[in-house]
């Protein structure tokens, strides 16, 4: 898959508590993305980064951060989880942005109670 | 408002039939597009894409087609075989929006065989 791994790869956690889901890849490339996948939505972009500390919002960011100290590492952080939010987090990443092919990780399923 | 859909969610075919997946755009301002593949518990895998500037895009055993005129993409998969049952999304993005690339909900391809 790529060289991208998310953790973890369930959770369940209460409303109210943060959550903070990793993604890890070994390819050095540039930009990295989250997704959050729902039924009838498709995938929908919360956060990107276009390098180490550079990152902007998506389309559903609110209630959402990330951070990217290293290349390898992109975090996204619910700084306080609500049944909303349930849903299953996907990372990709790509070498030139979202207009070039795109790698997928194996997603996150999230229950938020 | 601008969205990217499907026209069918779900489509069954025979193994060895050929398949066509559709999908419909409505932001003129899109200038690439992308097919992905996802299987059930996996991460989207990208399968093929195209550019504005062209009309058709062959790979293995896939085509995809792009008629601008009445914004519309579609997918043919060739002598269907039972991997190819997925969850097939097109997604769409533009030159002044290349980080945000806009997936559609989805169309489930079954083959029976």
């Amino acid at each position: 898959d790529a060289g991208i791994t998310q953790s973890p790869r369930h959770k369940v956690t209460e409303t109210g508590t943060p959550v903070t889901l990793r993604c890890h890849q070994t390819e050095n490339h540039r930009y990295m993305y989250w997704y959050r996948q729902d039924p009838g939505h498709g995938l929908r972009l919360i956060h990107y980064s276009y390098g180490v500390k550079d990152t902007d919002k998506g389309e559903v960011s609110d209630g959402y951060s990330v951070s990217r100290s290293k290349t390898e590492d992109f975090l996204l952080t619910l700084e306080s989880a609500t049944s909303s939010q349930t849903s299953v987090y996907f990372c990709a990443i790509s070498v030139r942005g979202m207009n070039t092919e795109a790698f997928f990780g194996q997603g996150t399923r999230l229950t938020v109670v | 408002g601008e969205s990217v859909g499907l026209h069918l969610p779900t489509l069954s075919v025979q193994e060895g039939d050929n398949s066509i997946i559709n999908c419909a755009y409505s932001n003129s301002a899109s200038d690439y597009f992308i097919w992905y593949k996802q299987e059930s518990g996996k991460g989207p895998q990208f399968i093929i894409d195209i550019r504005s500037n062209m009309d058709k895009r062959q790979g293995q055993r896939v085509t995809v087609l792009l008629n601008k005129t009445v914004k519309h993409l579609s997918l043919q998969i060739a002598a269907t075989q039972p991997g190819d049952s997925a969850v097939y999304f097109c997604a769409e993005t533009g030159l002044l929006a290349n980080n945000d690339m806009r997936f559609g909900a989805g169309t489930r391809l079954t083959v029976k065989p």
